[in-house]
């Protein structure tokens, strides 16, 4: 099935450090999405967006919507040991949980102390 | 707790075998998803029921796959005669308004 294009596929950093990482589709999705998954979890949901060209902050986290509809992009600043995990993007065409989410492949984050 | 709950958590089954995979939804929640995760992937939409009614059935992979909710409240998925390629993580999420819960999810081993 599809599966959006997200990068990079895994980050080392230190403590401390800014993390970015993206997302692009092909498809527009009037809702993205991003999820961190720890091990044996389900996906979280971090940060939801709905307005092409939203820039939406919970704490240390930013993510913004594209104008274009096919892409966000994910910051956390001053990364800290439990940022740890792997997160994906996820688009949604339809709102009010009215159908499947598409996700990306995951951005493994992993931090070095 | 409150939260969306899967069971069994782990499933090994020989090839060949059914399973037969819960979700208990968080309750009150009127939409249901089932989503594949392979081993490195992002989960892959499978399913989605509003109440008892299965609206959209688009991404199960073929007909040995088939999942009800007939009191619209839990949800079984079941596989009919397990393949190697079935082996996944089986993640169920329930929605409120927006968003939607996921639960731990069933890692299925077929052998």
């Amino acid at each position: 099935g599809q599966q959006l294009n997200q990068s990079p596929q895994s980050m080392f950093i230190q403590e401390g450090e800014d993390v970015s990482m993206n997302c692009t589709s092909s498809s527009i999705f009037n809702t993205w999405l991003w999820y961190k998954q720890d091990p044996g979890e389900g996906p979280v949901l971090l940060i939801a967006l709905y307005k092409a060209g939203e820039l939406t902050s919970n704490g240390r986290l930013t993510a913004q919507f594209g104008t274009t509809r096919k892409d966000s992009f994910l910051n956390i600043s001053a990364s800290i040991p439990s940022d740890v995990g792997i997160y994906f993007c996820a688009g949604q065409l339809a709102g009010g949980g009215a159908d499947g989410l598409t996700f990306g492949k995951g951005t493994h984050l992993i931090i070095q102390p | 707790g409150a939260g969306v709950s899967q069971s069994p958590r782990y499933k090994v089954a020989k090839r060949g075998q059914d399973v037969a995979l819960r979700c208990d939804p968080i309750s009150g929640h009127v939409s249901l998803f089932w989503y594949q995760q392979a081993l490195g992937q992002g989960p892959e939409f499978l399913t989605y029921f509003q109440n008892e009614a299965q609206l959209d059935k688009s991404g199960l992979p073929s007909d040995r796959f088939f999942a009800e909710r007939p009191e619209g409240s839990v949800s079984t998925l079941k596989i009919q005669r397990t393949q190697q390629e079935d082996s996944a993580v089986y993640l169920c999420a329930s929605t409120s308004l927006n968003e939607q819960f996921f639960g731990p999810g069933t890692r299925l081993t077929v052998l």
